[in-house]
């Protein structure tokens, strides 16, 4: 584990459910994001929390909504999704503010929308 | 034009063998400079990281930053199938907070 848990690993849900994926820090860190990882695509940002405020939603579609409740716990409630939304969801946290140490990435959750 | 490129390969190469992975970006503003990893079905893991221009070693891996020609490497010396992953490039400037740009990633396959 990277310190960084993301859960569930897998999630196969149909377009007209509702789940949430869980992502949750152990680092101390105070910005976390969730990136989209599409087959032969590059990472897409989705969003960024920054303190537990949400600093950047990157074009989204509303079928996707964040929480972050707290600096060390961040959601992605998904609602009516679409086949095109299969993907690795990636979660990650860093520590904002001085030096760019870089991201911590969770393992992701490989979303399948049937 | 992307902010930054980078090759998607896939790059095949022989155990053993040398291999240079390469990103170039188009903001002048960029000064901190990462590689990731990424194996199959899991996350990207930090591999190394380096600050403003020069070079960096880790073991087998040397990271370059030429930051005149936006141009950075990473090299890795006596490839190991165990390597075989994605390689991403990842980079971002004092302006920016901690928000990282990446490149689309090279899939790297060595060959035993």
């Amino acid at each position: 584990e990277t310190g960084v848990t993301q859960t569930p690993r897998h999630l196969v849900m149909g377009m007209t459910n509702k789940k949430s994926l869980k992502c949750e820090q152990h680092l101390g860190h105070n910005a976390m994001y969730w990136y989209k990882q599409s087959a032969k695509k590059p990472l897409e940002l989705m969003f960024v929390y920054n303190f537990k405020e949400q600093t950047e939603n990157n074009s989204v579609p509303s079928r996707f909504s964040p929480e972050c409740p707290n600096s060390s716990h961040l959601f992605l409630h998904l609602h009516t999704l679409q086949p095109e939304d299969s993907a690795l969801y990636l979660c990650a946290s860093s520590q904002d503010g001085g030096e760019n140490y870089g991201y911590t990435f969770g393992s992701g959750t490989r979303l399948t929308v049937v | 034009q992307k902010e930054v490129e980078q090759d998607p390969g896939p790059l095949s190469v022989p155990e053993g063998a040398i291999v240079s992975l390469n990103c170039t970006y188009s903001n002048s503003a960029f000064q901190y400079f990462m590689w990731y990893r990424q194996y199959s079905r899991k996350g990207p893991e930090l591999l190394m990281y380096t600050y403003s221009s020069g070079n960096k070693e880790d073991g087998r891996f040397t990271a370059q930053v030429d930051k005149s020609s936006k141009y950075i490497s990473l090299f890795i010396r006596d490839s190991q199938p165990s390597d075989s992953a994605t390689y991403l490039c990842a980079m971002s400037g004092n302006n920016a907070g901690n928000m990282l740009t990446f490149g689309g990633g090279t899939r790297l396959m060595v060959k035993p």
